[in-house]
């Protein structure tokens, strides 16, 4: 089976980096992507890692190392408007597109 | 605009009722999956789609039926053999790399 732990809340202050870590288990690995969840709003993706390395997209990075099974988003600059869930997804190969997704991560900015 | 609709934003049920979501896309993708999310949860797959008139269960598909008529549409019925539906019920479909998903419908049972 397949199975995807992340920290459940992290809490930071604006203008400071925050890195939640997701670590996975499945067979047949194709693709770990991101997605952030505002209260009572839809999740809206944010990155997509299918190689090893880095991915940026301005104030967000995202990170994969397949080998220790293991990726991060890395949100930087805080802002008010970063406070939502952050989830990890887990994509298998052959699996016509099925996402696993991880329990989220509460993000929590203070002034 | 492209995107995905859903509707109705939110849905009362009666003990023993059937009930179909609606989740209409005009982004010309194949793939749609329907997923479900209870407070303070993750997603879960319900049934998702690939091509028109073919749809596979996922992890969580007994109470659920769905059908795919056309490439647009991919409604779901919650029967009432699902005891527990309350839930906030996302449609989405498979863009180049990520998922798009609709604004969700939130089903209560009374």
């Amino acid at each position: 089976g397949q199975s995807l732990e992340q920290p459940s809340e992290v809490t930071a202050v604006e203008g400071a980096i925050v890195q939640i870590n997701c670590t996975y288990q499945t067979s047949g690995f194709y693709g770990l992507s991101w997605y952030q969840q505002h209260d009572g709003g839809a999740p809206t993706f944010l990155s997509y890692n299918g190689l090893d390395g880095l991915e940026e997209t301005g104030r967000f990075s995202s990170f994969l190392s397949r080998s220790d099974s293991y990726g991060y988003l890395l949100l930087q600059e805080l802002q008010m408007k970063d406070s939502a869930s952050y989830f990890c997804a887990v994509r298998q190969t052959d699996s016509w597109g099925k996402l696993q997704f991880g329990a989220g991560t509460q993000v929590v900015v203070t002034p | 605009d492209g995107g995905i609709t859903q509707s109705p934003k939110y849905l009362f049920r009666k003990e023993g009722q059937n009930v179909t979501l609606s989740c209409e896309q005009n982004l010309n993708h194949d793939a749609m999956y329907w997923y479900r999310q209870d407070p303070g949860q993750g997603l879960r797959l319900i049934y998702y789609s690939q091509i028109v008139n073919d749809f596979q269960k996922g992890d969580i598909a007994e109470g659920y039926s769905v059908s795919r008529e056309k490439k647009e549409s991919f409604p779901l019925t919650v029967t009432s053999a699902q005891k527990n539906p309350t839930a906030f019920y996302l449609c989405a479909s498979m863009g180049n790399y990520g998922y798009t998903f609709g604004s969700g419908t939130r089903l209560t049972v009374v």
